[in-house]
């Protein structure tokens, strides 16, 4: 039968909390990631990236980290702010594809 | 400096009718990628270009799809004849292999509601 849409996974967290945003990538031989961030009616925005010889990486306010070992991506935003709202894809691929696959991603919803 | 700009945002059209959605990439980026987002199936990657030429259209779901590249600035994506389960946001991005990484930079998007 026809699938049901996507349930997208929810985090709520308090305006000034830190979030934690997980991802599980599919390809043991994905070296480069990237985390998008896209809010309502716009297209998917550029975060952070890290590439698998490294297995942390920190930007301004946020901190991506990786775990070739078992798979596993995250992002963690410090202070989280209420323009932080929004859904949030990581995307694996290999420098000889070129091509993303992304995950389903998680809706993020900071509360006031 | 402007991002990947695409026309029509919004696009409503009946059952059967030619729909046509266009990129401009962002200057000196010389890879383009069409995806579809839908909340069925997610963001899915079409077709995408490397120097305007085709590499990958696998994700092109029928013939009724089709995609050009005739330059560096301009790409189109055609549906022909449209269906309503055509309807979903159609991104375009673009990168460049310049940059160390292989970042894609996405436009805002066209929403398209087959009728």
């Amino acid at each position: 039968g026809e699938s049901v849409g996507l349930h997208l996974p929810t985090l709520s967290v308090q305006e000034g909390d830190n979030s934690i945003i997980n991802c599980a990538y599919s390809n043991s031989a994905s070296d480069y990631f990237i985390w998008y961030k896209q809010e309502s009616g716009k297209g998917p925005q550029f975060i952070i990236d890290i590439r698998s010889n490294m297995d942390k990486r920190q930007g301004q306010r946020v901190t991506v980290l990786l775990n070739k070992t078992v798979k596993h991506l995250s992002l963690q935003i410090a202070a989280t702010q209420p323009g932080d709202s929004a859904v949030y894809f990581c995307a694996e691929t290999t420098r000889s594809a070129r091509q993303l696959t992304f995950g389903s991603g998680t809706q993020l919803t900071v509360l006031p | 400096d402007a991002g990947v700009i695409q026309s029509p945002r919004h696009e409503v059209t009946e059952m059967g009718q030619e729909v046509t959605l266009r990129c401009k990439p962002i200057s000196g980026h010389n890879s383009l990628f069409w995806y579809r987002q839908t909340m069925m199936r997610g963001l899915e990657l079409l077709i995408y270009f490397n120097n305007n030429v085709p590499i990958d259209d696998s994700g092109m779901p029928e013939d009724r799809f089709s995609a050009k590249m005739p330059n560096a600035s301009f790409s189109t994506l055609k549906i022909q004849p449209s269906e309503p389960r055509d309807s979903a946001v159609y991104f375009c991005a673009s990168t460049t292999p310049e940059t160390e990484v292989d970042t894609q930079y996405f436009g805002p998007g066209t929403r398209l509601t087959v009728l």
